[in-house]
């Protein structure tokens, strides 16, 4: 089966850093994703994840253990257009990739 | 480059109606998938489409849905006898080399069609 968990919304402040973190449970594993989705439009590709560690792009990382199945997103000097959510995804597997249920981030002043 | 489009972007239906929801991947792009999201949910996996290879319809929720994919464009998402509880945004998404490629497979998504059943 397929089983992803994120926090369903955090609160941060502009100017801050804030860590979303991700576990999943999975049949099958080929790649973790996070994809932004401001509300009302498509998730856009943020990060991508195959290999144990981080990824720097920016003030966006991810990181990733394999072993325990956890990932995380770290945002850096959070500015008021990061309020999103934000989905961990797996994948892509036999059916697509598997999203979880996303974190809405609330950027306050 | 132009990227992928849906058509239309809102649907408004009543129950008991079919509707037909299309997408346009990206050019080149030989993998495509539809989701659907709910009202505060997360994506659900619908059907997929690489290349000419038969299509994994594992997501699809019921036998009032349907898909096609015309070689490696165009695609159609066909409700039949459409229920309130369709009532979502359906996502297309295309990427450019599928569940078997070396890549990373990077998922570009469309804008969604929101369907809505009265």
């Amino acid at each position: 089966g397929q089983n992803i968990d994120q926090p369903t919304e955090m609160t941060a402040t502009e100017g801050a850093i804030v860590q979303i973190n991700c576990t999943y449970q999975t049949s099958g594993f080929n790649g973790l994703f996070w994809y932004q989705q401001h509300a009302g439009e498509a998730p856009t590709f943020l990060s991508y994840n195959v290999l144990d560690g981080l990824e720097e792009k920016g003030r966006f990382s991810s990181f990733l253990s394999r072993s325990k199945g956890y990932s995380y997103l770290l945002l850096k000097e959070l500015q008021m257009k990061d309020s999103a959510s934000y989905l961990c995804a797996v994948g892509p597997g036999a059916d697509g990739l598997t999203f979880g249920k996303g974190t809405h981030l609330i950027i306050q002043p | 480059g132009a990227g992928v489009s849906q058509s239309p972007s809102n649907k408004v239906t009543e129950k008991g109606k079919d509707v037909e929801l299309r997408c346009d991947p990206i050019s080149g792009h030989t993998a495509l998938y539809w989701y659907r999201q709910r009202l505060g949910q997360g994506l659900e996996f619908l059907i997929y489409f690489q290349g000419n290879s038969a299509p994994d319809k594992s997501g699809l929720p019921s036998d009032r849905f349907s898909a096609e994919r015309t070689g490696e464009s165009v695609s159609t998402l066909t409700i039949q006898r459409t229920q309130q509880e369709d009532s979502a945004v359906y996502l297309c998404a295309s990427s450019s080399t599928g569940l078997a490629g070396p890549d990373h497979n990077e998922q570009f998504f469309g804008p969604g069609t929101r369907l809505t059943v009265l």
